[in-house]
């Protein structure tokens, strides 16, 4: 079936830090793949997607890059803030007959640090 | 306006009771889902509906039963709680069943079961 594996955190870093988070995934077909942020005490919300190969989701400084060659899509931000600090999930999802079923991946917790 | 609500956001109760989740989403989609975050955050889907219908049921013990009496509302009522019940509960929504769409997530129902 289909898998995200994510980079084992916690990771802690202070402000200004540039960040990765390793996301890679299996899947049969073409998934749309996605980051979620989780802050403290609320629901995930979307932080950025693509849906075809060597596209590129970015928002709020975040980006990450659909490569099919590696099977990855990792998170990346050049200068971390506090406010960042929160729990990252990446997704993927085959469409098809999979319906919205994301496969999530088991989230990176964030702390950074003034 | 909150796009998508849920109800209790948190539920303390004990062994063997019956409870229920109940969830609103205002955004006009047609597919919604609940989704479980354990106490390690990982988070895994139970169901979907699109118009109504259920699409998606993961492997999910009988006890657990969702309704969607129209496609705005999906509600989860759970019997015979049981102590590994106790988790993060999420609904969310989603134009579209196809998985390319992102998903809107609620706070999430903190249940605990003592």
């Amino acid at each position: 079936g289909d898998s995200v594996t994510q980079m084992e955190g916690p990771v802690t870093l202070s402000e200004e830090a540039f960040l990765t988070i390793n996301c890679t995934y299996t899947a049969t077909g073409y998934p749309s793949l996605f980051w979620y942020v989780q802050y403290p005490g609320e629901g995930l919300q979307l932080l950025l997607k693509a849906t075809k190969a060597d596209d590129k989701g970015s928002n709020k400084g975040f980006e990450a890059t659909y490569r099919k060659e590696t099977t990855s899509f990792h998170l990346e931000k050049g200068s971390v803030q506090v406010s960042d600090s929160a729990v990252y999930f990446c997704a993927a999802n085959a469409g098809g007959t999979s319906y919205g079923k994301l496969t999530f991946g088991q989230g990176t917790i964030l702390t950074v640090h003034p | 306006d909150t796009a998508v609500s849920q109800t209790p956001k948190y539920l303390v109760t004990q062994m063997g009771n019956d409870k229920s989740i109940k969830c609103e989403q205002n955004l006009g989609h047609d597919t919604m889902y609940w989704y479980k975050q354990d106490s390690k955050k990982f988070l895994k889907i139970m169901f979907s509906y699109n118009n109504k219908e259920l699409i998606i049921n993961e492997t999910v013990p009988n006890r657990f039963s969702p309704k969607s009496p129209d496609k705005a509302h999906l509600n989860l009522h759970i019997n015979s709680l049981e102590l590994g019940d106790s988790a993060v509960y999420f609904c969310a929504s989603s134009q579209g069943s196809r998985g390319h769409s992102p998903l809107h997530f609620g706070n999430g129902t903190r249940l605990t079961v003592t």
